[in-house]
């Protein structure tokens, strides 16, 4: 069975203190590791898509990787604007293709707050 | 990015009624779809899959006679909500992945359905 646990479940900042957010898999077979960002009462904004291990991507403040177990989500000198819940799935390879193309297993979420 | 958009954003309806909520991929063709609910607090949890011209498949303990689906077209998918209860109170969200070479799935904003 897939699994994707997040830690921590929530986690305050101060604005410009750096860190990270965790997420640990349980996949037979990883075909990508998505990050989103979800502010409350919308829908989840895609944020990176990872392929393989050691793969890094950037955006502004954030970095996510990947090993063959788990991601990071790095986030440097955070903002207010930053606070929200940050989800993280994974597709298994048998979900690349097929009627059930896409099918993603989210984990819990973290959510965080960035205080000014 | 591809955009996904929900109508209704927010619905009220009474208890014993049936709800349309309307899921549309604007700038891609989407062979398949995926529609979630999410409760306060908590993370996304898949119901089921839409497939262009083919049945749905639902999720374990997803009940197929109360939330039925409909993939009429590439960029329209519809999910009902016949006789609705205050238990179907949730955020119901759809998304679709843009096409067989890029895995990363786009969501829509979201519809609050509160059943009184």
């Amino acid at each position: 069975e897939d699994q994707v646990t997040q830690s921590p479940e929530a986690l305050r900042l101060q604005e410009g203190e750096s860190s990270s957010l965790n997420c640990s898999y349980t996949v037979s077979g990883l075909r990508g590791l998505f990050w989103y960002r979800q502010d409350p009462g919308k829908g989840p904004e895609f944020l990176f898509t990872l392929y393989s291990a050691g793969e890094e991507k950037e955006k502004e403040r954030l970095k996510a990787t990947l090993t063959k177990k788990e991601s990071f989500l790095h986030i440097t000198a955070p903002k207010p604007e930053d606070s929200a819940t940050y989800l993280c799935a994974v597709l298994p390879r048998r979900y690349a293709g097929g009627t059930s193309y896409g099918k993603l297993t989210f984990g819990q979420g973290t959510i965080l707050t960035v205080h000014p | 990015g591809a955009v996904v958009s929900q109508h209704p954003s927010w619905v009220i309806c009474k208890s014993g009624t049936s709800v349309k909520i309307e899921c549309r991929s604007l700038d891609f063709q989407a062979t398949t779809m995926f529609w979630y609910r999410q409760f306060p607090k908590q993370s996304l949890m898949l119901m089921a899959t839409s497939n262009e011209g083919s049945k749905a498949t639902y999720e374990q303990g997803v009940e197929k006679d109360k939330f039925l689906i409909n993939h009429a077209s590439l960029t329209l998918s519809t999910l009902t909500v016949t006789s609705a209860h205050p238990e179907d109170s949730s955020f119901y969200i759809c998304s679709a992945p843009p096409g067989h070479t890029a895995y990363e799935q786009y969501f829509g904003p979201g519809t609050r359905l509160t059943v009184t």
